[in-house]
């Protein structure tokens, strides 16, 4: 079955450091691969995607690459602010034509202090 | 604007009794989904429907029913046979064009807590 692995937090960062948040997964076919933003009490945002292979996605100056090769899809950020402190999920779906149902990681609590 | 409203955002209810959470979508979106989510969790998909009067089970469906009698309205009952249904609940749309990568839109939540 299809599932998406990600580094266990929290992650506890100074304001300005160097993010990354691991991601691997698992499918059968070639997904899509995105990152959601949860923020407290909130639902889930889109942050990026990527469709194929080496694609990037970017947003908000976050990144993330779509690597068949070792099947990841790392986020990072070059300079965190103490607004990107949230929850970070990967995600994939093998949609196409239909309704497709996301398959999550467990996400990622980023604490970002001043 | 464009958007998924759910509601309401908190909600409390009584051991042993259905209760229903709406979610509305203006998106013109074919498909809908509804998610679980538990407190160090990921989401995990309860049910997902692709068209108006159609709705397929996700991975955790037990004590959970869902209708689809409009596209733009996606309601999930919480029944008294789910067994521990205190959580935040997540609704989603997406388009299902082929060739589109069926990003999923979401909305802001309900809390359900049964006491």
């Amino acid at each position: 079955g299809n599932s998406v692995t990600q580094m266990e937090g929290p992650v506890t960062l100074s304001e300005e450091a160097f993010l990354t948040i691991n991601c691997t997964y698992t499918a059968t076919g070639y997904p899509s691969l995105f990152w959601y933003v949860q923020y407290p009490g909130e639902g889930l945002q889109l942050l990026l995607k990527a469709t194929k292979a080496d694609d990037k996605g970017s947003n908000k100056g976050f990144e993330a690459t779509y690597r068949k090769e070792t099947t990841s899809f790392h986020l990072e950020k070059g300079s965190v602010q103490v607004s990107d402190s949230a929850v970070y999920f990967c995600a994939l779906t093998l949609g196409g034509g239909t309704a497709s149902k996301l398959t999550f990681g467990t996400g990622t609590r980023l604490q970002v202090t001043l | 604007d464009g958007g998924i409203t759910q509601s309401p955002k908190y909600l409390f209810r009584k051991e042993g009794q259905n209760v229903t959470l709406s979610c509305e979508q203006n998106l013109n979106h074919d498909a809908m989904y509804w998610y679980r989510q538990d407190p160090g969790q990921g989401l995990r998909l309860i049910y997902y429907s692709q068209i108006v009067n159609d709705f397929q089970k996700g991975d955790i469906a037990e004590g959970y029913s869902v209708s689809r009698e409009k596209k733009e309205s996606f309601p999930l009952t919480v029944t008294s046979a789910q067994k521990n249904p205190t959580a935040f609940y997540l609704c989603a749309s997406s388009i299902t064009n082929r060739g589109f990568n069926n990003e999923q839109f979401f909305g802001p939540g309900t809390r359900l807590t049964v006491l």
